[in-house]
């Protein structure tokens, strides 16, 4: 079992949809997390850190349930420009500061 | 935010050939560098983790003695694959973490490997 999971998608939602993606993980020690985004052939970019008590930042929410090891991330009125690979991070060890990457969600926006 | 950059972007060569990559934190120092290997249409997966001033720490299954990192100082790691062969063309990305306080790692734009 891997220990950061996602759905692959293709997840093909129009624009000003609403849609959710969902991730799980393995290690109940693990201490932080985050959403990145990855647009083909490009690196990574943080799209925000996921904290205990849910965050929000404009049109994305991301959520935390330590009890059931999901992380999830919620985009409201989707824009073309949301079209990506959204790949779910999660720190095993702060101290060590590794971190595990989901194999992404691919989420297709269309007119 | 802080920026990272990798070079080259891309490098072609011929199968046998050591090829180095350099991964720089621009604008703060990174006490902490990691190295990623990402083959389409798959996830990221960490290689080493490299640490200024002393040995990197490589993951299971990745040959030390084939991927040289060497990281020499707080803005500079390098990533040197030895005798490079077809199977290692791979998009090869770096990211470097400041020190203190957070666990946000920033990420190069990668080099992309062609082995032929």
């Amino acid at each position: 079992r891997k220990e950061v999971e996602q759905d692959p998608g293709p997840f093909n939602v129009p624009e000003g949809a609403t849609v959710a993606f969902n991730c799980t993980y393995s290690n109940s020690a693990s201490q932080s997390f985050f959403w990145y985004r990855q647009d083909c052939r490009k690196e990574p970019k943080l799209l925000m850190s996921v904290y205990s008590s849910g965050n929000e930042d404009g049109r994305f929410t991301a959520q935390l349930n330590r009890a059931s090891q999901y992380i999830s991330l919620l985009i409201r009125d989707s824009k073309l420009s949301d079209s990506a690979t959204y790949l779910c991070v999660v720190n095993r060890n702060s101290s060590a500061s590794k971190i595990i990457f989901g194999s992404g969600t691919r989420l297709s926006i269309r007119p | 935010g802080a920026v990272v950059s990798q070079h080259p972007s891309r490098v072609i060569c011929k199968s046998g050939t050591s090829v180095k990559i350099e991964c720089r934190s621009l604008d703060f120092q990174a006490t902490t560098m990691f190295w990623y290997r990402q083959f389409p249409k798959q996830s990221l997966m960490l290689m080493a983790t490299s640490n200024e001033g002393s040995k990197a720490t490589y993951e299971q299954g990745v040959e030390k003695d084939k991927f040289l990192i060497n990281h020499a100082s707080l803005t500079l790691s390098t990533l040197t694959v030895t005798s490079a062969h077809p199977e290692d063309s791979s998009f090869y990305i770096c990211s470097a973490r400041s020190r203190g306080v957070t666990d946000t790692q920033y990420f190069g734009p990668g080099t992309r490997l062609t082995v032929l």
